[in-house]
């Protein structure tokens, strides 16, 4: 059973506000990824993270900024929300190195998601 | 060209009869292969996972790969209904920084 965790599960809000989507995982995992999908549509990925202080930019362009401070935290933020910014935003995590006392496959443990309206 | 190809579907089958998923992929070095399944709304949720060339089996669900062809399927015996979703094909990319790379997904109806 995977334990990763994201809140808000739901937010609706106001253009030009800034947010932060909170990602947390307890399997020790290495790699952590954010995704955003829309409904019906494919998944893509905006950021990842080979571990503490290590953040890179995903395929999609994207207008958010992610950190990772501590192995067990990937937040997400958005400096300033727009209606293009409506989506579900999916946090996931990996084992990379098989530290967590798994085989280091890389497979991926997704959230539940947070489904992000933007007025 | 797209690194991992799914036909998008959707794919209808009758209750009871076998689902073949298929994936074709660019990169002739990767090494790991994951199946996803989606439901609408929910989040991907890992089915099967393989490395080796042959088939893996777990429950009714097989997954073939075959490396010198570039493709991996995932066959779905006696579907029920609930099997109903989106199925995803992922491909951990060498080159790519070790990224695991998403098929755009086959859409999955069983009919009851």
């Amino acid at each position: 059973e995977a334990d990763i965790y994201q809140t808000p599960r739901y937010l609706v809000i106001g253009t030009g506000k800034k947010i932060t989507l909170e990602c947390s995982q307890t399997m020790g995992h290495d790699k952590m990824y954010w995704y955003q999908q829309d409904p019906g549509m494919e998944l893509h990925l905006i950021h990842y993270s080979y571990g503490v202080n290590s953040t890179e930019k995903g395929d999609l362009s994207s207008e958010s900024t992610v950190s990772r401070i501590r192995t067990e935290h990937f937040p997400l933020t958005l400096e300033s929300a727009r209606p293009s910014h409506t989506s579900q935003y999916l946090c996931a995590s990996s084992d990379s190195t098989g530290a967590s006392g798994r085989a280091g496959t890389d497979t991926q443990y997704f959230g539940p998601g947070t489904r992000l309206t933007v007025l | 060209q797209k690194e991992v190809e799914q036909n998008s579907g959707p794919l209808s089958v009758p209750e009871g009869a076998i689902a073949s998923l298929n994936c074709t992929y660019s990169d002739r070095v990767s090494q790991s292969f994951f199946w996803y399944r989606q439901y609408s709304g929910k989040s991907p949720e890992l089915i099967m996972s393989i490395y080796s060339n042959g088939d893996k089996e777990d429950g009714r669900f097989t997954a073939q790969l075959n490396k010198a062809s570039q493709y991996v399927s995932l066959l779905i015996r006696d579907s029920q209904p609930s099997d109903s979703a989106t199925y995803l094909c992922a491909v951990k990319d060498v080159y790519g920084g070790f990224k695991t790379i998403f098929g755009a997904g086959t859409r999955l109806f069983v009919k009851a």
